[in-house]
């Protein structure tokens, strides 16, 4: 399996407190994606990176910042957490722009109390 | 229309059948197809990727229908294993933007014995 990491796995939280999860690669790959998925919704990208200190956003990226200060680490910071950011949080990697697919890590499954 | 629509289903398959679901897309530009598929409460995995001339992959067959806009997935002598969610998945378009591939909702699939 693709070398991909995030932490923690699991994280209960308060409202209003900032929190940051972690994705480590060890591929080189080039793209780094976060995505959060709830029940109806599917698969939602927050932000995503084309290389270090190049970041964009997704459809769902309010309360949502990232950085890449190195190829194999894509931090998403929640500036403020709130119930609705709830959700389980998957990084995933790619060498291209989605040609070959990208590779999931196992997630971080956040709760906001 | 949506960019990708599945039939969320679910699927309720006796062990032993075949079951085929289909997708459809709305970018007619696309040129990566691939299907993932999602076990509960853990991240997707690439099943296979969908190539134009048809393809596959032991009990599992993709097609591609470019002029209709739709993927389609065939089990065959299914397992209880099978028993997921199957996401189809697409680039958004033909190499333009690192935000790659628009990823359905899921097709949920029960294997029953």
């Amino acid at each position: 399996d693709a070398g991909i990491t995030q932490s923690p796995r699991h994280k209960v939280t308060e409202t209003g407190t900032p929190v940051t999860l972690r994705c480590h690669q060890t591929e080189n790959h080039r793209y780094m994606y976060w995505y959060r998925q709830d029940p109806g919704h599917g698969l939602r990208l927050i932000h995503y990176s084309y290389g270090v200190k190049d970041t964009d956003k997704g459809e769902v990226s309010d309360g949502y910042s990232v950085s890449r200060s190195k190829t194999e680490d894509f931090l998403l910071t929640l500036e403020s957490a709130t119930s609705s950011q709830t959700s389980v949080y998957f990084c995933a990697i790619s060498p291209g722009q989605g040609w070959t697919g990208y590779t999931f890590g196992s997630g971080t499954r956040l709760t906001v109390v | 229309r949506k960019e990708v629509e599945q039939d969320p289903g679910p699927f309720n398959v006796p062990e032993g059948a075949t079951v085929a679901f289909n997708c459809t897309y709305s970018n007619s530009a696309s040129q990566s197809f691939f299907w993932y598929r999602q076990d509960c409460r853990k991240e997707p995995k690439l099943l296979m990727s969908v190539y134009s001339s048809g393809n596959e992959d032991g009990r599992f067959t993709a097609q591609l229908n470019r002029a209709s806009q739709y993927i389609s997935l065939l089990i065959r002598d299914s397992k209880l294993s099978d028993s997921a969610t199957y996401l189809c998945v697409v680039n958004k378009e033909s190499g333009g933007g690192a935000d790659g591939l628009t990823f359905g909702k899921g097709t949920h699939l029960i294997i029953q014995p």
